[in-house]
């Protein structure tokens, strides 16, 4: 069956430090992955998806970055923290959307 | 454009009292339709879906769901609520965006609390 895993489930950084959360999938290939973050427990805002290893769309511009180095993870990253980037950032993946996702547990993201 | 509306931000109703969660929808052609449930710290949960066939979707937990094309809804109910139902409701569609990749978009989330 197939699994899709979050890590770390919790992060403090520092304002101003790097940032990778990492997303990976098992028991599939070839997954459309999704990085969404949810500011306060409300809504889910899409910040990037990719469709292929090394195909990155962006949907919002900020001061984030994505990467799929490998078919079944996914990466998001930071140069530079800033406090306005604490939330929960949840990873999801599917084959076909009209299927729905699945979604990944979740990292609490808090920037100090 | 494509777009989901959730217009409650939060629903209160007594324990084993239906519960309704709403949601309308605007797409060109048929939709897709999901709703999902996330409990507090965690991931987003599928509930149901409705592709195609019977306007009522039956789902995990005892909810299920009512497809109204000229109505464009797609409401979440449940007839007798669980304290335990208390949590965030999504509901979404199932949109091509601009470029090649379909993907969901998402309402802004319905609080559901459960009173004992």
């Amino acid at each position: 069956s197939q699994t899709i895993h979050q890590w770390p489930a919790t992060l403090v950084q520092p304002v101003g430090s790097p940032l990778s959360l990492e997303c990976t999938v098992e028991g599939t290939s070839n997954p459309n992955l999704y990085w969404y973050r949810q500011a306060a427990g409300r809504g889910l805002q899409l910040l990037f998806y990719s469709v292929g290893i090394g195909q990155i769309s962006s949907e919002v511009p900020q001061n984030l970055s994505a990467s799929r180095p490998q078919d079944r993870q996914f990466i998001l990253s930071s140069k530079k923290l800033l406090l306005s980037d604490s939330g929960f950032y949840l990873c999801a993946w599917t084959h076909d959307p009209n299927y729905g996702y699945t979604f990944g547990s979740g990292t609490r993201l808090t920037v100090v | 454009a494509q777009s989901v509306a959730q217009p409650e931000d939060q629903v209160n109703v007594a324990e084993g009292n239906p519960l309704t969660v709403k949601c309308t929808y605007s797409v060109s052609g048929n939709p897709y339709l999901f709703w999902y449930v996330q409990y507090p710290n965690r991931g987003l949960q599928f509930l149901l879906k409705y592709i195609t066939g019977d306007n009522l979707v039956k789902g995990s937990y005892g909810f299920e769901a009512e497809f109204n094309k000229s109505q464009t809804s797609f409401h979440l109910k449940k007839p007798s609520a669980l304290v335990s139902d208390s949590a965030l409701y999504f509901c979404a569609v199932s949109y091509r965006s601009s470029g090649s990749a379909r993907q969901l978009t998402f309402g802004s989330g319905t609080q559901l609390t459960v009173l004992p």
